[in-house]
């Protein structure tokens, strides 16, 4: 299996909802990123795993709680979401941290209303 | 803090012609990536550029990095329709964190 798979494609949520993103991958790859896209603009990253340990955060709100129960899964949960978090969500991962090249998921288009 | 630069922003191409996409970073890296992005998708990866030097080819894409210069192209001959996307060179940033900067992206559009 060479690809990172992610669920759901697309996700529509109210502003007091709570819901969860989820990446895969069967790669044995030991790192795993979450960016965000907005339109018209380039991916950001949001957070790094490696090794199932969070290594980067980068500034992100609360609202979005990254969570890595093994090496092969990323969940992003998403709770009390602003109407400007709509964006795709792009899941990668690499075989390591040390300038692994990263691959990219399918990405789920969120729409918070 | 790294930035990564693209020109131009939007590229109107006419088949068959040659273009050129250039991309600048600002401070030392150890590798740089090229993506193709379509509409409503996802990150294509098309190239990983690893030394000073480098090219690589692939169809009507050529991609080349002078480290020296901080400086990539993405060299499209010939261009076609099926080439319209958007493309983003990235760069490998912080060593051990592996962290990506893209660039501003170019969106191509080929026309007939």
């Amino acid at each position: 299996d060479t690809e990172v798979t992610q669920t759901p494609k697309h996700l529509v949520m109210g502003m007091t909802n709570k819901k969860s993103l989820k990446c895969e991958q069967h790669m044995g790859h030991r790192a795993m990123y979450w960016y965000k896209q907005k339109a018209k603009k380039p991916p950001e990253l949001m957070f790094v795993y490696s090794y199932e340990k969070l290594s980067i955060n980068e500034s992100v709100p609360s609202r979005f709680s990254p969570e890595c129960p093994n090496s092969s899964l990323l969940n992003l949960h998403l709770h009390a979401l602003q109407p400007e978090d709509s964006a795709l969500y792009l899941c990668a991962s690499s075989y390591g941290t040390a300038n692994n090249e990263q691959f990219f998921g399918p990405g789920t288009r969120l729409t918070v209303l | 803090e790294l930035k990564v630069e693209q020109n131009p922003l939007f590229l109107s191409m006419q088949e068959g012609k040659n273009y050129t996409i250039y991309c600048n970073y600002s401070t030392t890296s150890d590798r740089l990536y090229w993506y193709r992005q379509d509409p409503g998708k996802s990150l294509e990866s098309l190239f990983v550029l690893l030394s000073n030097g480098a090219v690589k080819q692939e169809g009507r894409l050529m991609a080349s990095l002078d480290t020296k210069a901080r400086l990539s192209t993405l060299h499209i001959t010939a261009a076609v329709h099926d080439l319209s996307a958007t493309y983003f060179c990235a760069v490998s940033w912080g060593g051990a964190t592996n962290k990506l900067i893209f660039g501003t992206g170019t969106l191509l559009a080929v026309q007939p």
